[in-house]
């Protein structure tokens, strides 16, 4: 059974840092393309980022792009996500999940989250 | 960036009648190349993830039963639930596959009228 873990999510201030991971389990985790997708309270899923299974190709949404780092361990079958500069409207809950290896971003399997909150 | 609308917001519909979802992209998502729409459907339960019923527009995910259908091609697409069943109370996110970054929906949340 594919099983996706995150954790890492807390309660930081403003312009502070934070570093997500996404444990993987039940499925061959290096031949999978990966996403982070987010979801602030009461809004509309909003996708995050993305890197192919080898990390040869990473993508950003506009508003993380050079705050935010996507990378993976394939020896040790997680995803992360490193947040900088974090600002309120990054509040969210952040979900992992597996992407086809199509497009990447038909999202079969997703983690439960990990909720973010930026807050002073 | 690709828009993603979906029409309407909220949705009240009785048991056993049919449940009717659109979503409209501000540009195509019809790759001509294959002659596939890259466009999901996901069903998201309260404190649950996000789950994939639809892809490519049409396609149902294996598990998904077969009251749940998607149709539709470029720009303009519809999910229907041909027989509201009480677990099928949820807010329902079209997402365009097409390109990065690969927007969504603002959801329609269906309840029980």
């Amino acid at each position: 059974e594919v099983q996706l873990v995150e954790s890492g999510g807390s309660l930081v201030q403003p312009g502070g840092s934070l570093r997500l991971s996404c444990a993987a389990s039940g499925f061959t985790f290096s031949r999978f393309n990966m996403n982070w997708v987010r979801q602030a309270p009461g809004k509309r899923l909003e996708w995050v980022s993305y890197i192919s299974s080898r990390s040869s190709t990473i993508e950003y949404a506009d508003s993380v792009k050079g705050r935010f780092t996507i990378s993976r361990d394939n020896a040790e079958d997680s995803l992360y996500l490193q947040m900088n500069s974090l600002r309120a409207e990054d509040t969210a809950v952040y979900y992992c999940a597996t992407g086809d290896d199509t497009t990447g971003f038909y999202l079969a399997h997703w983690g439960r989250g990990t909720l973010v909150t930026v807050s002073s | 960036d690709i828009v993603m609308t979906q029409s309407p917001d909220s949705l009240a519909v009785s048991l056993g009648e049919r449940a009717t979802i659109n979503c409209k992209s501000s540009q195509s998502v019809l790759y001509t190349s294959n002659n596939r729409n890259y466009l999901a459907w996901y069903q998201q339960k309260p404190g649950q993830p996000p789950k994939l019923l639809i892809s490519w527009a049409s396609t149902r995910e294996s598990g998904v039963p077969d009251r749940f259908s998607g149709s539709g091609s470029g720009t303009d697409f519809t999910l229907t639930i041909s027989s509201l069943q009480a677990e099928d109370v949820a807010v329902y996110y079209c997402q365009q596959c097409y390109v990065a970054p690969a927007t969504f929906g603002q959801g329609t949340n269906v309840e029980i009228k």
